[in-house]
């Protein structure tokens, strides 16, 4: 299967610091990656589409200011958390969709955020 | 009413067992559909993608998808404690539309 990376794995940071995580896709280019956010048994809560070289679209309820996501190449997407705080803690996972394959998508390992 | 139900578990079943895990939905514009595994503290890994009705088979795995029923599983032959994992469908209409999860079925596998 198609390997994503992401990075860090895990990150434990002070309230009011900002956190980046990077999503890369590494055997073939992503125009198309995603954020999810997971909470402790619940299932993958999407939080936004990240299209190569224009603007993220986010979902209702997740505010872009906070959360900002740059996809400057087919290969990397980046999510910037601004500001963190204790409810942002969290597992982030990012995922990139391969080209010709519509709705297949490979995920990311994941990063544990921990915000103190 | 949620897009896509999936019960939440745990399954626990003895090593061997085939194993039944199931989705319901009521969008009936899916056409793609897909089972994931993750392991604790990872990303989901793809294990299966279907397109429309019919089944799949992939090694120890088969997937099966009823339209007319809005009801997809995934049958698991001969576990093994390595399969303890939660298993997540998901779904989408295609043509680049959003792909919907379930909650995750948690499954463990006793040996």
């Amino acid at each position: 299967g198609a390997v994503v990376s992401q990075h860090p794995s895990r990150v434990i940071c002070k309230s009011g610091t900002s956190v980046k995580i990077e999503c890369r896709s590494l055997d073939f280019q992503a125009t198309t990656m995603f954020w999810y956010r997971q909470f402790p048994k619940q299932s993958l809560m999407l939080m936004a589409t990240s299209n190569e070289g224009s603007k993220a679209t986010y979902e209702q309820g997740v505010e872009k200011d906070k959360f900002l996501i740059n996809h400057a190449s087919l290969t990397l997407s980046t999510l910037t958390v601004t500001s963190a705080h204790p409810e942002d803690s969290s597992f982030y996972i990012c995922s990139a969709r391969r080209p010709g394959a519509t709705d297949t998508q490979y995920f990311g390992p994941g990063t544990r955020l921990t915000v103190l | 009413q949620k897009e896509v139900e999936q019960d939440p578990g745990p399954l626990s079943v003895p090593e061997g067992a085939i194993v039944s895990l199931n989705c319901t939905y009521s969008n009936s514009a899916f056409q793609y559909f897909m089972w994931y595994r993750q392991y604790s503290r990872k990303g989901p890994e793809l294990l299966m993608y279907t397109y429309s009705s019919g089944n799949k088979e992939d090694g120890r795995f088969t997937a099966q998808v009823d339209k007319s029923s809005k009801y997809i599983s995934l049958f698991i032959r001969d576990s093994q404690p390595s399969d303890s994992a939660t298993y997540l469908c998901a779904m989408s209409e295609g043509g680049y539309q959003k792909v919907t999860f379930g909650t995750g079925t948690k499954l463990q596998v006793i040996p």
